[in-house]
């Protein structure tokens, strides 16, 4: 199985700071990176796909970069409402797996 | 808008079973594999199982393989997963999601539900 590692596991952040979470993958996954994002008690929500895609609805502060072992999401300028957890996935073979998560908190 | 509703949680006891079911609307439902992604509390995401979505496909988590069948009904528009063989370990909301641009059970997940929680315990 491919395992996926992101660092950090949590932050903390001031409003409008640029903050950046990064995944690595214990092998190429090529662009088979998927970034969701989860509010307490909610579902997760996708963000960003083959790496650097992203979804329909996201605000474009959210960007996503990489490709083979080393993928980042970045922030541009944070916003109260970003306080969540995030996880990256890859979908390049199978079983699917997510990274540990890290949760983003607002100073 | 795509909508997802899992229902069938509850609790159960130890080696017990359970049937989740995902009801699926506003897209069609066979072009798309289906997967369930479960979260025990205070954890992370875990993958399950997908199915295609003409449902001749199925992959497993180990974890689950040879306890739980996923499943479904396209006529219906609803995913399944049958739960056998529960352990306290399976104790966690489960999600089901919209499947795509799929390498073997390894989905782009774009729509999830809101979640059914599952409580093995005795």
């Amino acid at each position: 199985d491919i395992q996926m590692t992101q660092s950090p596991s949590s932050l903390s952040a001031f409003v409008g700071d640029r903050v950046t979470i990064t995944c690595r993958a214990s092998q190429s996954i090529g662009s088979f990176l998927i970034w969701y994002q989860q509010k307490p008690g909610k579902a997760p929500k996708l963000l960003i796909y083959a790496a650097s895609n992203l979804e329909s609805g996201v605000p474009s502060r959210f960007s996503g970069s990489g490709s083979g072992t080393d993928f980042t999401l970045t922030i541009s300028s944070l916003q109260p409402e970003d306080s969540a957890t995030y996880y990256c996935q890859q979908s390049y073979s199978t079983p699917p797996t997510f990274g540990q998560g890290t949760k983003v908190e607002i100073k | 808008e795509v909508q997802l509703l899992e229902s069938g949680g509850g609790l159960v006891q130890p080696g017990g079973s359970l049937r989740l079911s995902c009801a699926a609307s506003q897209f069609t439902f066979s072009s798309y594999a289906m997967s369930w992604v479960r979260q025990a509390p205070g954890k992370g995401l875990e993958w399950v199982s997908t199915i295609s979505g003409s449902g001749s496909s199925t992959y497993y988590a180990d974890s689950v393989k040879g306890r739980f069948t996923i499943s479904r009904d396209n006529s219906k528009n609803t995913l399944y997963v049958q739960m056998n063989g529960l352990t306290p370990e399976d104790t966690a909301v489960y999600y089901c999601a919209r499947g795509q641009y799929c390498s073997g059970g390894s989905c782009q997940n774009d729509y999830w539900g809101q979640g059914t929680l599952v409580t093995v315990s005795s």
